[in-house]
């Protein structure tokens, strides 16, 4: 069974920073992979599907990229809403794992 | 648009059965472009796959839950349910029912408020 790794697990991080969060997958498996913003006591939102593609009404500042093994979430100029814990699943139809989380905090 | 309630006990002895319900307004779950799934997360800890079931219910399962879920689906109402059996305090999470979009490359792109559950005596 192929696991998801995520790192770092915690991020502190200023307004207007720009940041990187990164997922690995124990195997290589193309490019199917989600990644989510949960904020506490709400439901996860979809950011991006397919590594890079940007679900709608999600705003540019977030940028997916990788295939295979690695990949990555990049959040330039955060803004105050943007602080929260973040997750990449690898999408397949048989399996829809998701990786540790990664909580971006205020520095 | 479309919209995921769960709904079921808030609380389940050890031991016990889980069961679950997921009504979907807003679309039908015979949709041959989406199917469904449970997502679960214990408290102050991350997301955990459960399982899926497919338009034509077909199910696929976290094989680290396989031997205790089992999802399924009620067309004529619009629903899908999940069963968790034998269960402990370490199933105590916030349960949650999710689309998952075949045109978005399988990921969860609508999801319920989710339901908390709490496993105790």
């Amino acid at each position: 069974d192929i696991q998801m790794t995520q790192s770092p697990s915690t991020l502190s991080a200023s307004v207007g920073d720009t940041v990187t969060i990164t997922c690995r997958a124990s195997q290589s498996f193309g490019d199917w992979l989600a990644w989510y913003q949960q904020k506490p006591g709400k439901a996860p939102q979809l950011l991006i599907y397919k590594a890079s593609t940007l679900e709608t009404g999600v705003p540019s500042r977030f940028r997916g990229s990788g295939s295979g093994t690695e990949f990555s979430l990049t959040i330039s100029s955060l803004q105050p809403d943007d602080f929260a814990t973040y997750y990449c699943q690898r999408c397949h139809s048989s399996s829809l794992i998701f990786g540790q989380g990664t909580k971006l905090e205020i520095k | 648009q479309l919209q995921l309630q769960e709904s079921g006990p808030g609380l389940v002895k050890p031991s016990e059965t889980l069961s679950l319900t997921c009504t979907v307004s807003g679309g039908s779950i015979s949709n041959t472009n989406y199917y469904w799934g449970w997502v679960r997360q214990p408290p102050g800890k991350g997301l955990e796959w459960i399982g899926s079931i497919y338009y034509d219910g077909r199910t696929y399962y976290n094989p680290s839950l396989k031997s205790r879920v089992t999802i399924s689906e009620d067309p004529p109402k619009n629903q899908f349910s999940l069963k968790l059996t034998s269960v402990t305090a370490a199933d105590t999470a916030v349960y949650s029912c999710a689309r998952v979009s075949g045109p978005r490359y399988y990921a969860m792109d609508v999801w319920g408020q989710g339901t908390t559950v709490i496993v105790s005596s």
